[in-house]
């Protein structure tokens, strides 16, 4: 059971818009910075979204992130079917020492 | 542009020690972290450790005591060993930096499967 917890599956249409959320506590995602990572079928996961809401460079802005007390969310317009992927969260965790991340979010666009 | 790249057997028998080496190349690996992480067969992401640069580590709370991970910065490499083995191991494992709280560069994964 991870300390992250995401919806296991969303699915929306080409074109839609998604937001796919990350549940934590005071000692995760309340007292640090969350980071947001899209993985493929059969490649690494790619960092999408760092410091609650930064895009690296080459991310879209139609890409998005916020955070509010032990919550983050990621959100996706413009839905392609190059969208498809697996989504993950994470953070440090201060009472774990320890990185955490959440158990993924597999999103299908039909 | 950084790339990190592992390398190390993809078969390991139960109970030895699994060890991997992931290589940086196109940046300097001093004043970076540097993580392992792996991912079972059809499940999430989990982190199994860190090492900085000076060779100071932490490590998953749940694996901590088979785990070592080690930095050789004159070959810009840092590698992973996990003994004691068991098929709960079988996953891909990736090596990636860890810069300023996020994981900002990962290599591409390499498999390892845990079997006799």
């Amino acid at each position: 059971q991870s300390v992250l917890t995401q919806p296991p599956s969303l699915s929306a249409a080409p074109g839609q818009k998604v937001a796919i959320s990350c549940s934590g506590s005071s000692s995760n995602i309340g007292s640090n910075f969350v980071s947001w990572y899209q993985q493929l079928p059969g490649t690494a996961p790619n960092l999408l979204i760092y410091d609650n809401n930064k895009r690296p460079s080459g991310i879209p802005d139609r890409i998005s992130g916020s955070k509010s007390g032990t919550s983050a969310t990621l959100g996706i317009t413009g839905l392609q079917t190059g969208d498809e992927a697996d989504y993950y969260c994470g953070t440090w965790d201060s009472s774990l020492s320890a990185w955490v991340f959440g158990g993924g979010t597999k999103l299908t666009v039909l | 542009q950084v790339q990190l790249q592992e390398s190390g057997p993809g078969l390991v028998k139960p109970s030895e020690t699994l060890s991997l080496t992931c290589t940086v190349s196109g940046d300097s690996i001093t004043f970076y972290y540097w993580s392992w992480i792996r991912q079972p067969p059809g499940k999430g992401l989990e982190w199994i450790g860190y090492v900085y640069s000076s060779g100071s580590t932490n490590f998953n709370p749940s694996l901590k005591s088979r785990v070592t991970i080690s930095v050789d910065t004159s070959k810009t490499q840092f590698s992973l060993k996990l003994s004691s083995v068991t098929a709960a191991d079988t996953a891909t494992y990736y090596c990636a930096r860890l810069a300023f709280g996020k994981m900002d560069v990962w290599g591409k994964g390499t498999t390892v499967t845990v079997s006799s």
